[in-house]
């Protein structure tokens, strides 16, 4: 069974550039989760999906930040323009809603912006 | 508001030694915890969790946490340290109590273990 699923595993770009992240959550699941880790602030949640609904999104840093979930099985993070202090590992995570609140992780998305 | 502590940025072992990381947490309503590691350019990985049933939980690679409501602790132990243990330790709560929203995490505990 394949995990969550998130592309590109790293992306370098210079600042100013859109920066767009994917996710495919697990099959079945009902709920995805944006993480940002940096060694600053550990691990932060930036917003979060039910059903592909957002349900808080109070976790994201300004206006430069977007994300969508289309469908059950895809969502993205966006980042428009981008900042050198955007540099972060971007994680996200799915469960289901109704399950034990375990989270299951993607391998992350290593963002530099220069 | 839920929130998780973990005492010690970073911890150092000896291969074969007792592997104590802890987590003190606060919540306003029953919590379920949970435990999570991450290796290296990894995701992370849930070790064990707690959802309200018995108070010792056993995870995966020999690791437990014993829930203890009276100290709000769930300190991660294991009986004897390897040297594919080392990695960062990462507790958390979830956010609304019960398994519902996201999870609050701890800032990590690195766990080196000296051979």
């Amino acid at each position: 069974d394949a995990g969550v699923i998130q592309s590109p595993r790293h992306e370098v770009t210079e600042m100013g550039q859109e920066v767009t992240l994917r996710c495919k959550p697990i099959s079945g699941h009902n709920s995805l989760f944006w993480y940002r880790q940096t060694m600053m602030r550990g691990l932060e949640l930036l917003i979060y999906f039910n059903n592909n609904v957002p349900i808080d999104d109070s976790g994201m840093p300004e206006d430069r930040f977007s994300a969508k979930m289309p469908n059950a099985s895809f969502s993205t993070l966006k980042i428009q323009p981008s900042e050198p202090r955007d540099s972060a590992v971007y994680f996200c995570a799915s469960n289901f809603l109704s399950g034990s609140g375990e989270q299951f992780f993607g391998p992350g998305t290593r963002l530099t912006v220069l | 508001a839920q929130s998780v502590t973990q005492l010690g940025s970073h911890v150092s072992v000896s291969e074969g030694a007792l592997v104590l990381l802890r987590c003190n947490y606060s919540s306003s309503v029953p919590p379920y915890l949970f435990w999570y590691v991450q290796y290296p350019n990894q995701g992370l990985q849930l070790l064990l969790k707690y959802t309200s049933a018995a108070t010792l939980v056993k995870g995966i690679n020999g690791f437990e946490a014993e829930f203890k409501k009276s100290e709000t602790s769930f300190h991660l132990t294991k009986p004897s340290a390897h040297m594919s243990d080392a990695a960062e330790y990462f507790c958390a709560v979830t956010a609304y109590g019960g398994s519902q929203g996201n999870l609050i995490f701890g800032k990590g505990t690195k766990l080196s273990v000296k051979p």
